[in-house]
C-alpha cells in the first residue's frame, strides 16, 4: 500500500524539543520531495517545510525558520522533522506529504503535537 | 495571516454550480501556474482535486474543474452533490520557493 505514516507527536513544554518522523511505504520514496503542513484545532492549513529528493535542499516557513529543521534518510524511506524552541502556536496536527511535480498527492493521517506547560 | 484570500463559505443546492475563489499577487498565484485545490471532510486528511491550474487527478469527478486569471484563481463545482460538503483550500508555489495556503473555504450544501 502506497503511504507516509507520521509518528514521534505528542506533549512539549514550551521552549522544549520534538522530532517528528514519516515513514513511506508502497513506492520510490527516494525520487520524492517530502514536505510537513500543519494544521491548528478548528484552523486552515499551513505550509511548515520542504525537503527535495536528495536532501540536499531545504526550505521553511518564516513562523518555524530558525527553530525547525527537516532532514531525512531515504535508506530508511524517512524524513525528520526536528522542532525546537517550541510555542504553544506551534501545536497542531502535523501532515507529512509527498510531492508530485507541483502539487501535494499523498497525505500521511498526521501526528498530534500539544504544546502545554 | 494568509498572502491568499478565500470567501469564508458559499453554498449552494444540489445540482448547482458553486464557484470557490482563491486570490493572490503575482509573486504567487498570478506568477505561476502551479495553482492546487484540496478538498477535506471534518476529521480527513485533505485530498487534492485539482492542480496545476486545471488537471484533474483520476479518481476525481468531473465536476470539478479549475480556470485562472490574473492572480485569482477558481475552484468550480457543478452538479453540487452532498458529499462535495467540505472545506476547500487552495495552495499556490510562490516566489520564495515555498507554497501558500489560503485560508480554506466552506462549502454548504442547502
Amino acid at each position: 500500500e502506497v503511504q507516509l505514516v507520521e509518528s514521534g507527536g505528542g506533549l512539549v513544554q514550551p521552549g522544549g524539543s520534538l522530532r517528528l518522523s514519516c515513514e513511506g511505504s508502497g513506492f520510490g520514496f527516494r525520487h520524492y520531495a517530502i514536505h510537513w503542513v500543519r494544521q491548528a484545532p478548528g484552523k486552515g492549513l499551513e505550509y511548515v517545510s520542504t525537503i527535495s529528493s536528495a536532501g540536499n535542499f531545504t526550505n521553511y516557513a518564516n513562523s518555524v525558520k530558525g527553530r525547525f529543521s527537516i532532514s531525512r534518510d531515504n535508506s530508511k524511506n524517512t524524513v525528520f522533522l526536528q522542532m525546537g524552541s517550541v510555542r504553544p502556536e506551534d501545536g497542531a496536527l502535523y501532515y507529512c506529504v509527498r510531492m508530485s511535480g507541483s502539487h501535494f498527492d499523498l497525505w500521511g493521517q498526521g501526528t498530534v503535537v500539544t504544546v502545554s506547560s | 495571516q494568509s498572502a491568499l484570500t478565500q470567501p469564508h463559505s458559499v453554498s449552494g443546492s444540489p445540482g448547482q454550480s458553486v464557484t470557490v475563489s482563491c486570490t493572490g499577487s503575482s509573486s504567487d498565484v498570478g506568477g505561476y501556474n502551479w495553482v492546487s485545490w484540496y478538498q477535506q471532510h471534518p476529521g480527513k486528511a485533505p485530498k487534492l482535486v485539482i492542480y496545476d491550474v486545471n488537471r484533474r487527478p483520476s479518481g476525481v469527478p468531473d465536476r470539478f474543474s479549475g480556470s485562472k486569471s490574473g492572480n485569482t484563481a477558481s475552484l468550480i463545482i457543478s452538479g453540487l452533490q452532498a458529499e462535495d460538503e467540505a472545506d476547500y483550500y487552495c495552495c499556490s508555489y510562490t516566489a520564495t520557493y515555498t507554497l501558500v495556503f489560503g485560508p480554506g473555504t466552506k462549502v454548504t450544501v442547502l
